[in-house]
């Protein structure tokens, strides 16, 4: 089993340029996350999925958007990039709800300049 | 007061040292909680979760004070290895935030 994998592993992109990372498992799990991680902040909920087809806030979803096409992957958007977004982003998935371990990719380190 | 806090430290201690650390949680009603670790530019990984009475896992031993709202990890005989970011973890408080995650406190165990 690969678990979670996520690509890309880092990107550079301008201000306003559009951007898809792509999160898959393969660990048939019911609830995939994603994440940011920024020096001193913390990891914190973009959005979250918690089933095939459906999708949810987190705590800062504001910037992106997420999809749920297949069970397996979980996409996150970003439509317009701007420098506030540079992040490490982490995706991860549980088998179902809260009180289950999350799995999680290696993470995408990415910059906007 | 935040949904969780933690020291962040860091905690520098000599291998075979014991150290602890706390976590505080706001959610009166979080009925889930774990301990993450996660090693510089990786992604976190979980250590162990903390059960109502208390539970121990080979060096490391998690407890959880519910009256005072706060869960607690010791290592003890500290190894090089374990020297890494510690995340402490609730069930969050609102419906858009499953999960919450502290800060974290670095580690650092020096030989």
């Amino acid at each position: 089993n690969a678990g979670v994998t996520q690509t890309p592993k880092f990107r550079v992109l301008k201000t306003g340029q559009s951007m898809t990372l792509l999160c898959a498992q393969d660990m048939n799990h019911e609830y995939m996350y994603w994440y940011r991680q920024d020096p001193g902040m913390g990891l914190r909920l973009i959005h979250y999925s918690v089933g095939e087809g459906t999708t949810a806030k987190g705590e800062v979803p504001d910037g992106y958007n997420v999809s749920r096409l297949k069970k397996q992957n979980f996409l996150l958007g970003l439509e317009s990039a701007a420098p506030s977004q540079t992040s490490v982003y982490f995706c991860a998935s549980s088998l179902s709800g809260t009180g289950y371990e999350q799995y999680f990719g290696p993470g995408t380190r990415l910059t906007v300049t | 007061r935040k949904e969780v806090e933690q020291d962040p430290g860091p905690f520098n201690v000599p291998e075979g040292a014991t150290v602890a650390f706390n976590c505080t949680y706001s959610n009166s009603a979080s009925q889930s909680f774990f301990w993450y670790r996660q090693d510089c530019r990786k992604e976190p990984k979980l250590l162990m979760s903390v059960y109502s009475s208390g539970n121990e896992d080979g060096r490391f031993t998690a407890q959880l004070n519910r009256a005072s709202q706060y869960i607690s990890l010791l290592i003890r005989d500290s190894k090089l290895s374990d020297s890494a970011t510690y995340l402490c973890v609730v069930i969050g408080s609102s419906g858009n935030t499953p999960l919450v995650f502290g800060k974290g406190t670095r580690l650092s165990v020096i030989a």
